[in-house]
Parts: structure tokens; C-alpha cells; sequence
């Protein structure tokens, strides 16, 4: 029973395609999180939703475009793909409200951009 | 806003040997969360503790202490006796009530037999 999920593991596509990657969790959660992690480990937050509204949108190229269904699900799409975009996208959810809870991290997805 | 930092970017040590790693944080929040993951060869976020800024008591888990310190602002994680097994990339963050974490940028950590 995978808690929060993320599809496809990996991705490999060439430069200037769109591509989407998929999460889920089935931890009843209100807020979900998108973080890239670049080839050096930073770990930097791209986009939040609660309750499927985004409530954090970090200074992330307009080629990037969360979309959250249900509260369960944030998709990340990424239209014209770059080079710099090569990373691993970590989805991540956790209950809101006090005390403010840790997150649930998915597997992560590592993108590569040729 | 808020800030945090982890300035040792890598550290080496032999299996047994204690290691601190370091995690000093800024937020003008006078309620805020502090946590560290554990992100191991394998890439998964694995997370180890939460504390709030109410409870300065310091804690310990087996091999794993922590200690929250206001007056510096700072919260660091010892290992004690480490193993090959604790080798990994650990990262200290953040959270506020605006539901927004913040990452140090990771101490990589490597055990050597």
C-alpha cells in the first residue's frame, strides 16, 4: 500500500517536448507539494496545493503547470522541455493543521532531458 | 522569510565514530516546526523527527540525538557510533503555519567501514 506514488519513475525525452508526471496518495492529506532536486541534492519547493488551490507557487518557469483534480492527485506538466529541467521531482503530501505535520514523500521521478 | 542552513556540506567519518551534523535556521515565526529527513543511496525522503518551537527538550532515538537550541537558533542531529548504514544525504527544514517548508541544501554523510 504505497502511501504517496508517482508515475513514471524515470522519464527520458528530448528537448522541447511536454510531459506530464502523476501523483498520488492515499493518505487522506489536504496538502500536496511539488520539490525538484537538482544533480547537487538541493531540494527546492516548486508549488503547493491545499485542497486542491495552490497556496505556493516558488519563482518556477511558467512552462511549469500544476494541476490537482481531487485532493488526492497533482499532476506536474512541463511544456518545452529544457536541459535545466533534468532533476528528480519529488511529490510530497501531509495533513494540514496543528501540529504542523512532516511530509510524506513519493519515490520521486528522475527526468532526463537529452 | 525563512532561511535554513546546513554548512557542512559533506562529512567523512569512520564506522563507530559520533558525528554532528549541523542545522542553524532563521524565521521571524515565533511558532514553527523543525524536522530532518534522511535521503539514503536509494533516493527515497525518509523522514526522522519533528520538533516545535515550544519544546526545547532534546531527544534521543537509539543511536540518533537531537538538539534544539533557541538562543542560537539551531537544531542538530548527532549519530552516535555510526554505520555504513547511516551513510546518506540528511537535510534539515523548516515549516511555518503558511503550510511552506524549507529545505537546508543536505550534508552528505559518508560512513567508512
Amino acid at each position: 500500500d504505497t502511501a504517496v506514488s508517482q508515475t513514471p519513475k524515470y522519464l527520458v525525452t528530448q528537448m522541447g517536448n511536454d510531459k506530464s508526471i502523476k501523483c498520488e496518495q492515499n493518505l487522506g492529506h489536504d496538502t500536496m507539494y511539488w520539490y525538484k532536486q537538482d544533480s547537487k541534492k538541493f531540494l527546492k519547493i516548486m508549488f503547493s496545493y491545499n485542497n486542491k488551490e495552490l497556496i505556493i507557487n516558488e519563482t518556477v518557469p511558467n512552462r511549469f503547470s500544476p494541476k490537482s483534480p481531487d485532493k488526492a492527485h497533482l499532476n506536474l506538466h512541463i511544456n518545452s522541455l529544457e536541459l535545466g529541467d533534468s532533476a528528480v521531482y519529488f511529490c510530497a503530501s501531509r495533513p494540514t493543521g496543528e501540529p504542523y505535520n512532516e511530509q510524506f514523500f513519493g519515490p520521486g521521478t528522475r527526468l532526463t532531458v537529452l | 522569510a525563512q532561511k535554513v542552513t546546513q554548512a557542512q556540506t559533506e562529512i567523512s567519518v569512520v564506522e563507530k565514530e559520533d558525528v554532528t551534523l549541523d542545522c542553524v535556521y532563521e524565521t521571524r515565526d515565533t511558532t514553527y516546526y523543525l524536522f530532518w529527513y534522511k535521503q539514503p543511496p536509494s533516493g527515497e525522503l525518509v523522514f526522522l523527527i519533528r520538533r516545535n518551537s515550544f519544546d526545547e527538550q532534546n531527544e534521543i532515538s537509539g543511536r540518533y540525538s537531537w538538539n534544539f537550541q533557541k538562543s542560537t537558533s539551531s537544531f542538530n542531529f548527532t549519530i552516535t557510533a555510526s554505520q555504513v548504514v547511516d551513510s546518506a544525504v540528511y537535510f534539515c527544514a523548516l515549516g511555518v503555519d503558511a503550510g511552506k517548508s524549507t529545505f537546508g541544501d543536505g550534508t552528505t554523510l559518508t560512513v567508512k567501514p
